[in-house]
């Protein structure tokens, strides 16, 4: 049990510009989210995956968010023409539903737009 | 919906002795769960304790302990013999019990901890 993975931990882009977090759960878990961290906030619900299906998004997720996790395994959460107001934290976790209450958070990608 | 309000920003604690963080959550349902998670600078967040909302004895682990008390709404931790890595974010969070849904965590906006040696 290596943990949750987050690849990159940082990225700075240019606003206008596409970025790509991708997120390795624990293996056997089956569910996965995403939260966002602003500074001085607590973590915020974005939206989960249980196997490769998508059950919920927030209203924080707009059009130019989207996320997939294709094979129920890693998942990928892309942010298309960044504006300064995504610079945050993303961060993921995991869980295994039905089994644990407890979700397992990885280090988080922190992003800055310039 | 759900909410869950940490009004302390910042605290200091002095090694060795205990320190209290309060929280308090807003919700109309009856069964869930609610959460002490810590964030150390600069990595990742980690479980520190958990509350089930239908159990009446206060969750303990270790050096930390829970003091919840449904009907006010609160949910207050508990740290005795504090040590210098206790020093971090520490996070109130909030998840509903029912079946079916995201078990999304819903937090507070966090409180930052310092242990003075």
């Amino acid at each position: 049990d290596t943990g949750v993975s987050q690849n990159p931990r940082h990225k700075i882009t240019k606003r206008g510009q596409n970025v790509t977090f991708r997120c390795d759960p624990i293996s056997e878990h089956n569910r996965l989210y995403w939260y966002r961290q602003t500074l001085g906030q607590g973590p915020e619900f974005l939206t989960y995956f249980q196997n490769e299906a998508q059950l919920e998004k927030s209203r924080l997720l707009s059009d130019r968010f989207s996320a997939e996790r294709p094979k129920g395994s890693f998942s990928t959460l892309e942010i298309q023409r960044t504006e300064q107001g995504d610079s945050a934290m993303y961060l993921c976790a995991s869980s295994f539903f039905g089994l644990t209450y407890e979700q397992y958070f990885g280090p988080g990608t922190r992003l800055t737009v310039t | 919906a759900q909410t869950v309000t940490q009004s302390q920003p910042e605290m200091s604690v002095q090694e060795a002795e205990t320190v209290t963080l309060s929280c308090t959550y807003d919700t109309s349902e009856s069964d869930y769960y609610l959460f002490w998670y810590k964030q150390p600078p600069s990595r990742q967040m980690i479980l520190v304790i958990r509350q089930e909302a239908y159990k009446q004895q206060n969750a303990t682990e270790n050096r930390f302990s829970v003091n919840f008390q449904k009907a006010a709404k609160s949910f207050s931790l508990k740290i005795s013999d504090s040590q210098l890595g206790d020093a971090a974010m520490y996070f109130c969070a909030y998840r509903r019990a029912s079946q079916g849904g995201s078990e999304k965590l819903v937090f507070g906006k966090g409180m930052k901890l310092t242990v003075n040696p």
